[in-house]
């Protein structure tokens, strides 16, 4: 199975900042099939990126995502308050199908 | 797609549940429906899927014989079934549509309550 670690566990920035967050992965992630999600309090998940830099309908041109192999970036180039959530990754392989990173924790400095 | 799940649930240790998700909108059967857990405080993990048209269900190993999920294609609606519950399968259940190797959208999610 794929272990996904992601970076920083929490990270402290202000509204108008950049946000840079890591996903690392045990191994190669084939076909890039690596994904992001936001979660705010109470919500479920929503998937921001897929196939590790292709943004999903509907989500601002401010989230891009980068990597492949076994390192992966969510970048969010200018924070808005409503940015301020838990983010997630996950990887997909046929053997073990979907897992998911243990989440980076975006919060207003 | 626009899926609607059950409402939450208090069980006691080694009873069953059954949480259902309702799809709104076209494509049900031609498309592949999940489960995702979230245990308090804590990530995400994969629970298993179905494959409607085919009803054909893979699970996660550590899931496999304690869970069974199902559809109904007359209603549109996907249900998760979990047997044997513990303190510890106490979680928000959320379903979702497979969009390639992800999920989208989500379902509001389920709050199922394990206890004594």
């Amino acid at each position: 199975e794929i272990v996904l670690t992601q970076s920083p566990d929490t990270l402290s920035l202000s509204p108008g900042d950049r946000a840079t967050l890591s996903c690392r992965a045990s191994q190669s992630v084939i076909n890039n099939f690596l994904g992001w999600y936001q979660q705010t309090p109470g919500q479920a998940p929503r998937l921001l990126i897929y196939a590790a830099s292709s943004r999903a309908a509907g989500v601002p041109a401010r989230f891009s995502g980068s990597g492949s192999g076994t390192d992966f970036t969510l970048t969010i180039s200018r924070l808005e308050p409503e940015d301020f959530a838990v983010y997630y990754c996950q990887q997909y392989t046929a053997v073990s199908e979907m897992t998911f990173g243990q989440g980076t924790r975006l919060d207003i400095k | 797609v626009q899926l609607v799940q059950s409402g939450a649930e208090m069980k006691k240790p080694g009873s069953s549940v059954k949480v259902s998700c309702k799809a709104f909108g076209d494509r049900f059967t031609s498309s592949t429906f999940g489960w995702v857990r979230q245990a308090p405080g804590q990530s995400l993990e994969w629970v298993g899927r179905i494959n409607p048209p085919l009803n054909f269900t893979t699970y996660a190993q550590k899931f496999q014989g304690r869970v069974t999920i199902t559809a109904d294609r007359s209603t549109t609606t996907i249900f998760l079934e979990i047997g044997g519950l513990r303190s510890d399968d106490t979680a928000v259940y959320y379903c979702a549509k497979r969009r390639g190797n992800f999920f989208d959208p989500w379902g509001q999610g389920t709050q199922v309550t394990v206890s004594s």
